[in-house]
């Protein structure tokens, strides 16, 4: 199957500094590419379809300035949360098409003091 | 948009028992795929299955796609196969994200 990486894995930072995630398809070149956020023992939320070369397409009630998306060729896309506090401590995984599929990332645990 | 409603949510099983977790969605569906996460969070793709049946080892699953429903199965239960158990399906439209059940959270002791 293809392969999508993610980094960092894990990151903790204070409240208030701005954190990127950034998430590669390894194998395979996406033109599209997802963000979820996973809270604890809970279910996976989309947050943003990544389109390449365009802006992102955000789902209602996520902050388009507080989590700020990239998606500058075929193979990356970033996930930037600005001026991050608590409440954003989460699980952030990405996803990308390979082939009819879907695959998905190992996922970034964001922790904010 | 597409509900997903996944049973049981929980499933505690002895090693060697056989489970069924079910999967039910509200419309019509081109993609539908079940997920073993892992407990370091990591996503394992077990099946790519908007219709028919696929089996894969101990696990098959089944979508009928015209019942809106799909089956996973699990036979001769491992304590490996512990973690969450995701079914997560896509509409008509190309290209769409994948829209996630509650999981089933399947504990099997030795």
């Amino acid at each position: 199957g293809a392969v999508v990486s993610q980094h960092p894995s894990r990151v903790i930072c204070k409240s208030g500094t701005s954190v990127k995630i950034e998430c590669r398809s390894l194998d395979f070149q996406a033109t599209t590419m997802f963000w979820y956020r996973q809270f604890p023992k809970k279910s996976l939320m989309l947050m943003a379809t990544s389109n390449e070369g365009s802006k992102a397409t955000y789902e209602q009630g996520v902050e388009k300035d507080k989590f700020l998306i990239n998606h500058a060729s075929l193979t990356l896309s970033t996930l930037t949360v600005t001026s991050a506090h608590p409440e954003d401590s989460s699980f952030y995984i990405c996803s990308a098409f390979g082939s009819a599929e879907q695959f998905f990332g190992p996922g970034t645990r964001l922790t904010v003091l | 948009g597409i509900q997903v409603e996944q049973s049981p949510p929980d499933l505690i099983l002895q090693e060697g028992a056989n489970s069924t977790l079910r999967c039910n969605f509200s419309d019509s569906v081109n993609n539908l795929q079940w997920f073993h996460q892992n407990p370091w969070g990591q996503l394992i793709n077990l099946f790519y299955i908007p219709s028919g049946t696929k089996q894969n080892g101990r696990l098959s699953a089944t979508t009928v796609a015209t019942e809106r429903y799909s089956l996973l199965y699990i036979s001769s239960s491992q304590t490996t196969d512990s973690g969450v158990y995701f079914c997560a399906v896509a509409d008509n439209q190309a290209g769409t994200a994948l829209i996630f059940g509650k999981g089933t959270t399947l504990s099997v002791s030795s």
